[in-house]
């Protein structure tokens, strides 16, 4: 069965420090790994994705993702916040060709300026 | 490529009343999915279309709850006799069955209160 953990609900940081969000998953098979953001009342857009091409993966805005297969975790980071870098992250895995995804339950990132 | 749309935007209703909403999927997409999210939580899945053939719809929240997508184009969602608790944003997705990743876009959502 698969699962997503998101460790952490709220993460606060200053503008211009990094952001860390964390992500650990559960899969019997190799998983395709997502992480979406959601602003306030958007929807959802998503960053990027890991298919086994490259384990550090860059995405839109700044951020990036690293796949570690022995730690089963796909954090996301970014080198320097920004305000506009406020809102939910959703973390999200699925088998490759099925359809359903399997979603964490979202970090609230706050930016403090 | 004007990306997923949905319509209404929101949507206020009194309980006991039926409300459609309207999901329109990226042209060259086959796979069209519904979802529902309360505040604070992530994506529930609900339905699942790929052309107009429903392959997945044990997730419905219920019998009140029924999806179509009759040429394969755009759904359409119902909820009949709404109840408070029916209260949420709900979700449209697309995604090409070409692609083994399943990379899922999604709509705008429609915001449904029941009063």
């Amino acid at each position: 069965a698969q699962s997503v953990t998101q460790l952490d609900s709220h993460v606060s940081v200053s503008e211009g420090t990094p952001v860390l969000l964390r992500c650990n998953y559960s899969s019997s098979y190799s998983p395709s790994l997502f992480w979406y953001v959601q602003h306030p009342n958007k929807g959802l857009q998503l960053l990027l994705k890991y298919t086994s091409a490259a384990t550090l993966v860059k995405g839109i805005n700044g951020f990036e993702a690293e796949f570690k297969k022995s730690e089963t975790s796909f954090h996301l980071t970014k080198p320097s916040a920004h305000m506009s870098d406020a809102a939910e992250y959703f973390c999200v895995v699925t088998l490759r060709s099925n359809y359903q995804l399997i979603w964490g339950a979202g970090t609230k990132l706050i930016i403090k300026p | 490529d004007t990306g997923v749309s949905q319509d209404p935007r929101h949507k206020i209703t009194k309980r006991g009343q039926n409300v459609t909403f309207r999901c329109d999927p990226i042209s060259e997409h086959n796979r069209l999915y519904w979802y529902r999210q309360t505040l604070g939580q992530g994506p529930e899945f609900l339905t699942y279309f790929q052309n107009e053939a429903q392959l997945e719809k044990s997730r419905l929240l219920s019998d009140r709850f029924s999806a179509e997508r009759p040429k394969g184009s755009f759904s359409t969602l119902e909820i009949q006799r709404t109840e408070q608790g029916d209260s949420a944003m709900y979700l449209c997705a697309s995604s090409s069955g070409d692609s083994s990743y399943n990379e899922q876009f999604f709509g705008p959502g429609t915001r449904l209160t029941v009063l």
